[in-house]
């Protein structure tokens, strides 16, 4: 069974619409991650967390906003959504530890969002 | 600026064939380097990590190198078949935890023909 699970699958919005992006993981791990997927680019960090109510800025955060309200569930929200704000949305989870993994994320099938 | 660059951006094998992905890379500290396959539509998955200098590893078909003095990696891929279609994504971690930043190729699309 899916250990990362994201929904919905795709989704279709106009400009200045109001998106919320789920996530939930089973693997009782402490760190989930946002990545945004781009033609021509390598997977971008949106936002992180390392437990329950934390949330840690990434690389590219303008624009998204992120909660994560349990260990399972981290959402990412797009309150007046653009189209550059148009891509394949990934969530990730990972122990965090050294714990020979080199802290492995295990990623979600992704989110498909287009922005009108 | 681009940290990881992946070579070739695409690929056409006939099933049977061997092919070899390129990673180079400008990332430091080079911590440790993953290759991930991501089927279409669907989430990465890891194939192998690469830790120390010269490393070798391999996964059934799938085999490869580490060279840090050189920051360059290698995927092979053995005897390829169809369901080896993929974009293959090259990614460098600065540290051993969550606490370091991974870098994300743009990945090789390999497409397995009969």
């Amino acid at each position: 069974e899916a250990a990362v699970t994201q929904s919905p699958r795709n989704k279709v919005t106009v400009t200045g619409g109001n998106v919320t992006l789920s996530c939930r993981q089973t693997n009782s791990h402490n760190y989930m991650y946002w990545y945004r997927q781009d033609t021509g680019h390598g997977l971008r960090l949106i936002h992180y967390s390392y437990g329950a109510g934390n949330l840690q800025i990434g690389d590219v955060p303008d624009g998204y906003k992120a909660t994560r309200t349990t260990q399972e569930d981290f959402f990412l929200l797009l309150e007046l959504a653009s189209p550059s704000q148009t891509s394949l949305y990934f969530c990730a989870s990972s122990d965090g530890d050294w714990g020979g993994n080199y802290a492995e994320q295990f990623f979600g099938p992704g989110t498909r969002l287009t922005v009108l | 600026k681009t940290q990881v660059e992946q070579s070739p951006q695409s690929l056409v094998v006939r099933q049977g064939e061997n092919c070899v992905l390129q990673c180079n890379y400008s990332v430091t500290p080079d911590n440790h380097l993953r290759w991930f396959k991501q089927d279409t539509g669907k989430g990465l998955v890891s194939l192998t990590v690469l830790v120390h200098e010269n490393d070798k590893t391999s996964n059934g078909r799938y085999s490869a190198t580490l060279d840090k003095d050189a920051k360059h990696s290698t995927l092979h891929i053995t005897a390829t078949l169809l369901d080896d279609t993929a974009t293959y994504i090259c990614v460098v971690g600065d540290r051993g935890s969550a606490l370091g930043r991974l870098h994300f190729g743009a990945g090789t699309q390999l497409i397995v023909i009969p």
